[in-house]
């Protein structure tokens, strides 16, 4: 049973580009969170899709938008990238109400 | 503004030490803490969870300690090991808000031979 996979592992951005990250769940979750984790801290919640719908946000500017579709998978995207962006983004998934999985995460960098 | 404060950043043990790492949070309504353990280059593992109705819970060398009053709870890790060392993560969230995870600052935990 795959768990949660998040491609690509890795990527370089420039100022100003955007990016999109995407997150397989695992197998059976229908839950899908998005989260920031900047160098030597704890993630940051971003938002949650449910039922293909954004379920909460936290407090991350418009620029950083998702989307989630039919099958559960789901993307990250980030407009109008800044240098404070470079992180690790992590894809978490659950059943509502449970645990939640983490993925490997994909490593950001914005020159 | 951080919900949940967690110390120390970094701790060193020997092998077979104990270490213990600390967290505290003001939000009530949390019903939910679980500890991940992150090693470098990886995401974030479950270890262990435990909510508020119980003052402690152990599996294997790993004890989750909660003090409701003082809005606290501790990771204990006995007999620690090479293995252990990665960075700890605690957690904190409500049934209520989905399940959203706020999360500590983490604790470097490194184990010596």
């Amino acid at each position: 049973d795959a768990g949660v996979t998040q491609s690509p592992t890795h990527l370089i951005k420039t100022r100003g580009q955007q990016v999109t990250l995407r997150c397989s769940p695992k197998s059976g979750h229908d839950t899908v969170s998005w989260y920031q984790q900047a160098l030597g801290q704890g993630p940051q919640f971003i938002f949650q899709y449910y039922e293909e719908e954004e379920r909460q946000r936290g407090n991350f500017p418009d620029r950083f938008s998702g989307h989630q579709f039919p099958n559960y998978s789901s993307e990250l995207n980030v407009n109008a990238l800044l240098l404070g962006d470079s992180a690790l983004y992590l894809c978490a998934s659950s059943l509502p109400g449970n645990v939640a999985f983490f993925g490997q995460g994909t490593r950001l960098t914005v020159v | 503004q951080q919900q949940v404060k967690q110390s120390p950043q970094s701790l060193i043990v020997q092998k077979g030490g104990i270490s213990i790492i600390n967290c505290a949070y003001e939000n009530t309504a949390f019903d939910y803490f679980p500890w991940y353990q992150q090693f470098p280059g990886k995401g974030p593992a479950l270890l262990i969870a435990i909510r508020p109705d119980v003052s402690e819970k152990k599996e294997g060398r790993f004890t989750i300690s909660f003090n409701k009053s003082a809005k606290q709870f501790s990771l204990h890790i006995m007999d620690s090991q090479p293995g252990d060392s990665a960075t700890y993560f605690c957690a904190a969230s409500t049934r209520s808000n989905d399940y959203k995870l706020s999360f500590g600052a983490g604790t470097t935990v490194t184990v010596r031979a």
